[in-house]
């Protein structure tokens, strides 16, 4: 399984867009990347997955280059509630039950 | 619909004491997963189940862990002779199947303390 590294933690205000990038150097051609979100005292939620390019839903933007070596979160206008931390995972499609989560980045949104 | 739920969501015991766990996924998944996450770290995975079989059991972290899931739904992760190190938030998830590109639906967790 591939190893990822995200920073450790962030810091915004209310209102900036946020990018998070995660490095996956050794991804492999069956891998796809996801992203989970997690509150305090609560179990991560699921954000967006993609494969390559870019992928869009109502909460955040997926940017994947064409190596696919790293990926970029984009949260945008984030507010208050975006505090959290952000996991970014990267497994096979056919058989990845076992998900590897990281240390995750700690985004702290200031008002 | 209801979410994956988990009971108890505090348990607080005595080293060397046995705790029951359980987990009760969303109505038709056939994907079950135990983790478990210490204080300001990541998740680290225990088991897996593919309906009431667990193919993969590597990440349990002795042989006072086990776990079971009985009639394709609900599990309980069983930890006997409970230590400190055991302290932490062990959660659920739930999947529709195992690939990876289906989402997993986590729990609220149960905090366990050993003390």
């Amino acid at each position: 399984l591939a190893k990822t590294t995200q920073p450790i933690s962030m810091d915004s205000y209310e209102g900036q867009e946020v990018n998070i990038t995660c490095s996956h150097n050794n991804i492999a051609t069956n891998d796809y990347i996801t992203w989970y979100q997690q509150f305090p005292s609560q179990g991560p939620r699921f954000i967006i997955q993609g494969y390559k390019t870019k992928v869009t839903n109502e909460v955040a933007s997926l940017f994947i280059p064409a190596d696919r070596k790293s990926s970029t979160l984009s949260l945008p206008r984030v507010s208050l509630s975006d505090t959290a931390v952000y996991y970014c995972l990267v497994g096979p499609m056919d058989s990845s039950y076992k998900l590897i989560f990281g240390s995750g980045t700690r985004l702290l949104v200031r008002p | 619909g209801a979410g994956v739920s988990q009971s108890p969501s505090n348990k607080v015991t005595e080293k060397g004491k046995d705790v029951e766990l359980r987990c009760d996924p969303i109505s038709g998944h056939t994907a079950l997963y135990w983790y478990r996450q210490s204080l300001g770290q990541g998740l680290e995975f225990l088991i897996y189940f593919q309906g009431n079989s667990a193919p993969d059991k590597s990440g349990l972290p002795s042989d006072r862990f086990s776990a079971e899931r009985t009639g394709g739904s609900v599990s309980t992760l069983t930890i006997q002779r409970t230590q400190q190190e055991d302290s932490a938030v062990y959660l659920c998830a739930s999947s529709p199947d195992y690939m990876s590109t289906d989402t997993q639906y986590f729990g609220p967790g149960t905090r366990l303390t050993v003390l």
